[in-house]
């Protein structure tokens, strides 16, 4: 069975860091690249970075590119997101999620629980 | 960037009815389209991807149809458990997602 966990959540100062995390199990971690994807409280979802399944092409949306560092572990099945520089506008729940199909990652096929990020002094 | 725009924002039908949800991208996905439902407190299930092809274990009644820059997830026989949001979403160049339609079953 497929699941993906998704932690390292919490209530961060703006201009803060936070490090996510996103455990894997029960498919080939190495084989698919994984995303980010978050959602503002009462928003809809916004994509913010994703990363291949060899760990050497990463994408970010505008929004978050230049403070957020999106990096795996593939012997240890984890996804990571670094966050830095955060603002009040990150606050959002955040989810990690398995791209599909392996050949060109269009779609988001399982995703984990989610973990709430707020920002706020 | 695409952007995808998603109507209605709200669709409030009975049970047994038909939802009939629409996504418009602003230049052609080909037929590179997915949906989405999101419940309260839960994560995203993929329901359609490729524009029509269900993902494993979605009921027959979630249908997607069309190409280019309109697309429709149709739910033939609504149930009070369909009650979500649908999200539509594709990916071109970078991920992105419509605003969302929320579909009330009552």
């Amino acid at each position: 069975e497929v699941q993906l966990l998704d932690s390292g959540g919490g209530l961060v100062q703006p201009g803060g860091s936070l490090r996510l995390s996103c455990a894997a199990s029960g498919f080939p971690f190495t084989n698919y690249a994984m995303a980010w994807v978050r959602q503002a409280p009462g928003k809809g979802l916004e994509w913010i970075s994703t990363l291949s399944g060899d760990g050497t092409d990463p994408y970010y949306a505008d929004s978050v590119r230049g403070r957020f560092t999106i990096s795996r572990d593939n012997p240890q099945n984890t996804l990571s997101l670094q966050m830095s520089s955060l603002r009040a506008e990150d606050t959002a729940v955040y989810y990690c999620a398995i791209t599909f199909p392996t050949y060109n990652s269009k779609y988001f096929q399982n995703w984990g629980q989610g973990t709430l990020v707020t920002v706020s002094s | 960037e695409i952007v995808l725009t998603q109507s209605p924002a709200t669709l409030s039908l009975s049970p047994g009815e038909r939802a009939t949800l629409s996504c418009r991208a602003s230049q052609s996905v080909r037929s590179y389209l997915a949906w989405y439902q999101q419940k309260p407190g839960q994560a995203p299930r993929l329901l359609i991807y490729d524009a029509s092809t269900r993902a494993t274990g979605i009921p027959a009644r979630f249908s997607g149809s069309g190409s280019g820059t309109d697309f429709t997830l149709s739910i033939s026989s609504l149930e009070p458990e369909d009650s979500a949001v649908y999200y539509c979403q594709e990916r071109t160049n970078l991920w992105t997602f419509g605003q969302g339609t929320k579909v009330e079953v009552k």
